[in-house]
């Protein structure tokens, strides 16, 4: 039973250019999480996805960064107009319904922007 | 809002000694879980043990427990017969168990980094 898998593990983009980070779900889970990780700092919550519906996005910047779960296929945490500052770690997350035993985290996704 | 803190950066224990890792939160809520997780260099988040907030009873996995202290808001980890191993970044993290929100994300505090001294 695969866990949750995240590609790329990482992405160079040059600024303005746009990056995609692909997360795939463990089998049977059907929320996904993201969150940020800056450096030596903790994970950030950015957004909560369950299929083909954003559940929290409180966490999202306003401009520039969307997220989508579609039924099927990977979750995708889209940024565009990628600037020096959008380097971090990216973390997606997943649960069943009710995570109360703890989410399973992907490896992440670190995005380098030069 | 929820808060996590971790007040200590860094600490060090010898192999085979006990460390004590700190955690705080702050919370209106009275039906939460608690959760520790190991980020070793690899970067990959590892669950090392959680805790509900209407029990009592302290958790244990095998070499980590914790003491939660449910008054005074507080939610310690301690690893007993440190292991090289052990050594990583220690994030404390909080989950409302109302879910009635439509939302179960985590606050994370900032970490304590963990040395393991041979």
């Amino acid at each position: 039973n695969a866990g949750v898998m995240q590609n790329p593990r990482h992405l160079v983009r040059r600024r303005g250019q746009e990056a995609r980070l692909r997360c795939s779900p463990m089998k049977g889970h059907s929320h996904v999480y993201w969150y940020r990780q800056l450096p030596e700092e903790g994970l950030k919550f950015m957004v909560y996805l369950q299929k083909e519906n954003i559940i929290d996005e409180s966490g999202m910047p306003k401009e520039r960064f969307s997220a989508e779960f579609p039924k099927e296929g990977p979750s995708i945490l889209r940024i565009q107009q990628v600037v020096r500052g959008d380097s971090a770690a990216y973390f997606c997350a997943s649960s069943p319904p009710a995570g109360n035993y703890g989410y399973t985290f992907g490896s992440g996704t670190r995005l380098t922007v030069v | 809002a929820q808060t996590v803190t971790q007040s200590q950066p860094e600490m060090s224990v010898q192999e085979a000694e006990t460390v004590t890792l700190s955690c705080t939160y702050d919370t209106s809520e009275s039906d939460y879980y608690l959760f520790w997780y190991k980020q070793p260099p690899s970067r990959q988040m590892i669950l090392v043990i959680r805790q509900e907030a209407y029990k009592q009873q302290n958790a244990t996995e095998n070499r980590f427990s914790v003491n939660f202290q449910k008054a005074a808001k507080s939610f310690s980890l301690k690893i007993s017969d440190s292991q090289l191993g052990d050594a990583a970044m220690y994030f404390c993290a909080y989950r409302s168990a109302d879910g009635t929100s439509g939302t179960y994300k985590y606050i994370f505090g900032t970490g304590t980094r963990l040395k393991v001294l041979a």
